[in-house]
């Protein structure tokens, strides 16, 4: 079935560590996103590419990092210059057409710090 | 500066009983807007959407209004049925060839009772 895996589900690290959150879909879609989710809060848009090899910024790319070497997968690194880390990640893609701006979630990695 | 609002943090509605969820924006270049529904711990999954030329969009128990000159859109749930109870975030697009960005409200939960 096609459909964007996120790993793993919950996350652990200690402070001050970089960790990589994964993202891969096989929806052969162009574009892929990352968002965060904080209790009670809506999503805040972290990095974006819309082709391979290529990303930019969201609202809120500080102490974060990504790569899109394969168009499948869109890999995020929370650096240890994150302040706040500890929150529910999303990862997101969405095809490249004027028509269709949906976007597929995935099921999401909670990340917590310690 | 929150380009979507949802001003209403949660909804508590009677099973049976229409669900009219809101939402704001800022933005006056947003031409799509979409409402997701989100269980805990879960990718957001896609609901309807509605395009800026059209005012009003139903998929079955689902119909979105939108009003561009007040710049708000509402999401009707009728009848409302216990499982609709989840937390439903509003997001909005430019939609551009080279995919799109979503910025979503803060969202707002639902409750459903029986």
């Amino acid at each position: 079935d096609g459909g964007i895996t996120q790993s793993p589900k919950y996350l652990f690290r200690k402070e001050g560590q970089n960790v990589t959150l994964s993202c891969e879909q096989n929806l052969n879609h162009d574009a892929m996103y990352w968002y965060r989710q904080d209790p009670g809060q809506g999503l805040r848009l972290i990095y974006y590419s819309q082709i391979v090899n290529d990303f930019q910024k969201g609202d809120i790319a500080e102490g974060y990092s990504v790569s899109r070497e394969k168009k499948e997968s869109f890999p995020l690194t929370v650096t240890s210059a994150q302040k706040n880390p500890t929150a529910f990640y999303l990862c997101a893609s969405s095809a490249r057409t004027l028509l269709n701006t949906e976007a597929f979630f995935g099921q999401g990695t909670r990340l917590t710090v310690v | 500066d929150q380009q979507v609002k949802q001003n209403s943090p949660s909804l508590s509605v009677q099973e049976g009983r229409i669900s009219i969820l809101n939402c704001d924006y800022t933005n006056s270049m947003f031409d799509y807007f979409l409402w997701y529904k989100k269980y805990p711990a879960e990718g957001p999954t896609f609901l309807i959407s509605i395009s800026s030329i059209k005012d009003k969009n139903e998929d079955g128990r689902f119909t979105v209004f939108l009003n561009k000159s007040a710049k708000h859109l509402s999401l009707h749930i009728v009848p409302s049925q216990p499982g609709d109870s989840a937390v439903y975030f509003c997001a909005a697009s430019v939609i551009q060839a080279a995919g799109n960005k979503l910025t979503f409200g803060g969202g707002t939960r639902v409750l459903v009772k029986p």
